[in-house]
């Protein structure tokens, strides 16, 4: 069975600056899959950003951008020029990529504070 | 877009009483999952299903069950609801050619005093 740790319960940074959220995992697994949630007040659970294992290039979305470390079973999301609608519930998550319809394993989140 | 619907976003029940989370989705998902959010512990799985009337349990069956009649709809069961069942539920979707980008409901707290 495979974790995941997020070992930051909460961070804050200034409006403007880059903030990076960490995130390991352990699996056997060879083939799998990556994400970063976000989860704002309103609850709605939103996909930040993607990684497949297979793939060496990290993951990009416009501001959000990963740095996924295979080999030391990291995978970590930066956000650059953070904004106040940033401040949410982030979480990373694992999926096994040979097991067709499964859930996702979540780590235990990070809350980010995201101050004026 | 994906819609997913969850029928009710709080919900309050006594104990012992048999407790029904609907969730809908509009899209056609073949796969429909049910989480449960705690503070501290993240989301785990509770049960998932591929297809009308199959089911597999997840991390943490115990004291539920679901019901998948129909392919847009799947419903989590509490049969005898306790205390400690007190907690956000999240239902979610997935395509099964897509299946690892799973669509969020937005959650239903449930509370039983």
């Amino acid at each position: 069975a495979q974790t995941v740790t997020q070992s930051q319960p909460e961070m804050s940074v200034q409006e403007a600056e880059t903030v990076t959220l960490s995130c390991t995992y352990d699996t056997s697994e060879n083939n799998y899959y990556l994400f970063w949630y976000k989860q704002p007040p309103s609850r709605q659970m939103i996909l930040v950003i993607r990684q497949e294992a297979y793939k060496q290039q990290n993951a990009t979305e416009n501001r959000f951008s990963v740095n996924f470390q295979k080999a030391a079973k990291s995978f970590s999301l930066k956000i650059s020029d953070s904004q106040l609608g940033d401040t949410a519930m982030y979480f990373c998550a694992f999926i096994y990529s040979g097991g067709g319809a499964d859930g996702l394993t979540f780590g235990k989140g990070t809350h980010l504070i995201i101050q004026p | 877009d994906v819609k997913v619907t969850q029928s009710s976003r709080y919900l309050v029940k006594r104990t012992g009483e048999k407790v029904f989370l609907e969730c809908v989705q509009d899209m056609d998902h073949e796969n429909m999952f049910w989480y449960r959010q705690d503070p501290g512990l993240g989301l785990r799985l509770i049960y998932f299903s591929y297809d009308v009337k199959m089911k597999e349990k997840g991390d943490i069956p115990e004291g539920y069950s679901v019901s998948r009649e129909k392919k847009e709809r799947f419903s989590l069961i509490l049969e005898s609801a306790s205390t400690n069942q007190t907690s956000m539920y999240l239902c979610a979707s997935s395509l099964m050619d897509r299946w690892n980008i799973q669509y969020f409901g937005a959650g239903t707290r449930l509370s039983v005093l």
